[in-house]
């Protein structure tokens, strides 16, 4: 069974910085490219990031550009998202999510249970 | 960027009744690549319907999806108690892959 197990998340004063974790199992993370979705409260999904399998290909929602980076530990089974210079409008559950295969051009199959971010002083 | 735009917003729809969800793409979204989620409060969304067609592993066949270019559909044929969800699409064809705002479908 697919596992995404995120954490990291938390309260957090606007300027600053956080580190969320995805935590993949019952699949072969390192056969798969991954993204994070974000939904603020009440509000629609957002799609944030997306690594490919190997890590070579990488992108990122012009909201978040500059500030975030999302990066992958293959021998972990692991997924990251570095988020600096954090924003009040960055306040959201952070979902880490499975893309259909290796490649950027598939739908997301599996979705973690998502960790909440708040930025707020 | 592809601008996805759900329609209604809100549905109110009694169990056993057909749903009918829209969502329409400002470009042609390429290759039907085309998605649609379900999601409960509280809860990740969940895969249904892929490649604009395509059910999900485990999706009972009451949810079909329709349509290409701009145009598409997802329809719930005889809705069950537990369909009751915010629904939505996502295009995975352009970059970057967008989501549309959602419909809520609740019950009437």
């Amino acid at each position: 069974e697919v596992q995404l197990v995120e954490s990291g998340g938390g309260l957090v004063q606007p300027g600053g910085s956080l580190r969320l974790s995805c935590a993949a199992s019952g699949f072969t993370f390192s056969s798969y490219s991954m993204n994070w979705v974000r939904q603020a409260p009440g509000k629609g999904l957002e799609w944030v990031s997306y690594i490919s399998s190997s890590s070579s290909t990488i992108y990122y929602a012009d909201s978040v550009k500059g500030r975030f980076t999302i990066s992958r530990d293959n021998a972990k089974n692991s997924l990251y998202l570095q988020m600096n210079s954090l924003r009040a409008e960055d306040t959201a559950v952070y979902y880490c999510a499975r893309a259909q295969s290796s490649s950027y051009w598939g739908h997301i199959q599996n979705w973690g249970q998502g960790t909440l971010v708040t930025v707020s002083s | 960027e592809i601008v996805l735009t759900q329609s209604p917003g809100t549905l109110s729809l009694s169990p056993g009744e057909r749903a009918t969800l829209s969502c329409r793409a400002s470009q042609s979204v390429s290759s039907s690549y085309l998605a649609w989620y379900q999601q409960k409060p509280g809860q990740a969304p969940r895969l249904l319907i892929y490649g604009a067609s395509t059910r999900a592993t485990g999706i009972p066949d009451r949810f079909s999806g329709s349509g290409s270019g701009t145009d598409f559909t997802l329809t719930i044929s005889r809705l069950e108690p537990e369909d009751f969800a915010v629904y939505y699409c996502q295009q995975y064809g352009s970059s970057p892959h967008s989501f549309g705002q959602g419909t809520k479908l609740e019950i009437k």
